[in-house]
């Protein structure tokens, strides 16, 4: 991938349990954002933590962001079948011209009814 | 509300032939970005336009130019196309310039015979 790995890169889990999905990347960063994707459709933002945050909860999502391990992770708590789906991070690198998103290689995630 | 627009969403074409593909962003977006997926893969960060100049330039090809024109919509333009440019492409689109949200387009899919 062009930013970091993801960790796994496979999930098979029950509806209602949890699932988490971790991320590494090299550079340093201004923001991490986690995004969704189901098979052959556009990705769609999820959750975004700042630099300066160690920690972000919306709805059944929670995000954790080490700098100084230059990861995050993304807890998804009481899965559901519809959970179903690709989970990629993405980081907005500190330099640069600041328009260049770089995504992980993704966890594929499967919640079996 | 208005979403993301990709045009078309399925292309074919044979090797060495050329491909333009369209992207509407969404209303008042003022940064365009251009990904490449292959099957599988994660997304991989090909260019960026911020107010209508390239901002970011990441793994594109020099067989490969975009522009974003002043109605704000961009074209990715592919000549030459190999075999290994089959992909889905993905435009999004993102306020403000600050990376803090994408905005996925559905995607075009392109297979080179």
């Amino acid at each position: 991938s062009q930013q970091g790995e993801e960790d796994p890169q496979a999930l098979s889990i029950q509806e209602g349990e949890n699932a988490t999905m971790n991320c590494s990347y090299k550079t340093s960063i201004n923001n991490l954002q986690w995004y969704r994707q189901n098979s052959g459709r556009g990705l769609v933002h999820l959750i975004l933590i700042r630099s300066n945050e160690r920690e972000k909860h919306s709805g059944r999502l929670r995000v954790t962001l080490d700098t100084s391990k230059k990861s995050s992770s993304l807890l998804i708590t009481a899965s559901r079948a519809a959970d179903t789906a690709s989970y990629f991070c993405a980081t907005d690198a500190s330099w640069g011209n600041n328009n260049d998103m770089r995504f992980g290689a993704g966890t594929r995630l499967t919640v079996k009814p | 509300a208005a979403g993301v627009i990709q045009s078309p969403r399925h292309l074919i074409k044979e090797k060495r032939e050329t491909a333009t593909l369209k992207c509407y962003p969404i209303p008042r977006h003022d940064t365009v970005y251009w990904y490449q997926q292959g099957p599988g893969q994660d997304p991989q960060f090909l260019i960026s336009f911020y107010e209508k100049m390239q901002s970011d330039k990441g793994s594109i090809p020099d067989r490969f130019s975009a522009q974003q024109f002043s109605d704000y919509h961009s074209e990715l333009n592919m000549s030459s196309l190999e075999l290994g440019d089959s992909a889905l492409y993905f435009c999004a689109s993102s306020p403000d310039g600050e990376n803090e949200k994408l905005f996925f387009g559905s995607g075009t899919q392109l297979s080179v015979l």
